[in-house]
């Protein structure tokens, strides 16, 4: 079952710029995550946001999030190359179960 | 280092021929999953394992086994693999269920011809 889903799909930026990806969901949740993937590898964590939290920072990444909207967003600022990625969001809530579910991602091509 | 480590990273096999792609992980985590990836779809949970001898299914666990003997080993078999099984997997884990960071491994491209 697919509860996150990114927006945009793909996005293309010149280095320097700022990179804005957004994730909207489902249910309630414990906690929203950001990962990263470089082309056919392992996804590789970012950052985590609590259900009562609605700002968090990173380094470049700033994260939000509006459990009113049922929406996050994963900023990257002054990109590089290097952050050539897909950005997946992934949301636990914290059940029996446990899973976490992840949207199908961010496409972000950065041009030097 | 903590790692999660999937054995192997390439594989080609055909129709019919069993295999079993391994998965073990250096942190003593209790939360051990397996993921397929596929272009257009994400990623989707196959089978998850909360503890040594405890797995369910997930979302499309049709064609596939677990098994957790061990906690830091979940290997992924396939009895009777058919090209749709072709696709990328994902072994990994976590501290808790959904409430932590979950580590990945490296991947393994599976080609089932």
């Amino acid at each position: 079952s697919q509860q996150g889903e990114e927006d945009p799909q793909a996005l293309s930026i010149q280095e320097g710029e700022n990179a804005t990806m957004n994730c909207s969901y489902k249910t309630s949740i414990n906690n929203l995550q950001w990962y990263r993937q470089n082309s056919g590898r392992g996804l590789v964590h970012l950052i985590l946001i609590r259900s009562n939290e609605r700002e968090k920072h990173s380094g470049r990444l700033r994260v939000t999030l509006d459990t009113s909207k049922k929406s996050s967003s994963l900023l990257i600022t002054a990109s590089r190359a290097a952050d050539t990625a897909s950005y997946f969001c992934a949301t636990g809530d914290g059940g029996s179960q446990g899973n976490l579910i992840f949207g199908k991602g961010t496409k972000l091509s950065v041009k030097p | 280092e903590a790692q999660v480590t999937q054995n192997p990273r390439y594989l080609i096999t055909v129709t019919g021929k069993k295999l079993t792609v391994t998965c073990s992980q250096n942190m003593n985590h209790e939360y051990m999953s397996w993921y397929r990836q596929d272009p257009g779809l994400g990623l989707r949970q196959i089978y998850y394992s909360m503890n040594v001898e405890v797995t369910d299914k997930g979302d499309v666990p049709e064609g596939y086994k677990v098994s957790r003997k061990e906690k830091r080993n979940f290997p992924l078999i396939l009895e009777s693999p058919s090209p749709n099984q072709t696709s990328l997997y994902f072994c990994a884990s976590s501290i808790g269920t959904g409430v932590s960071e979950a580590f990945f491994g490296q991947g393994t491209r599976l080609t089932v011809v």
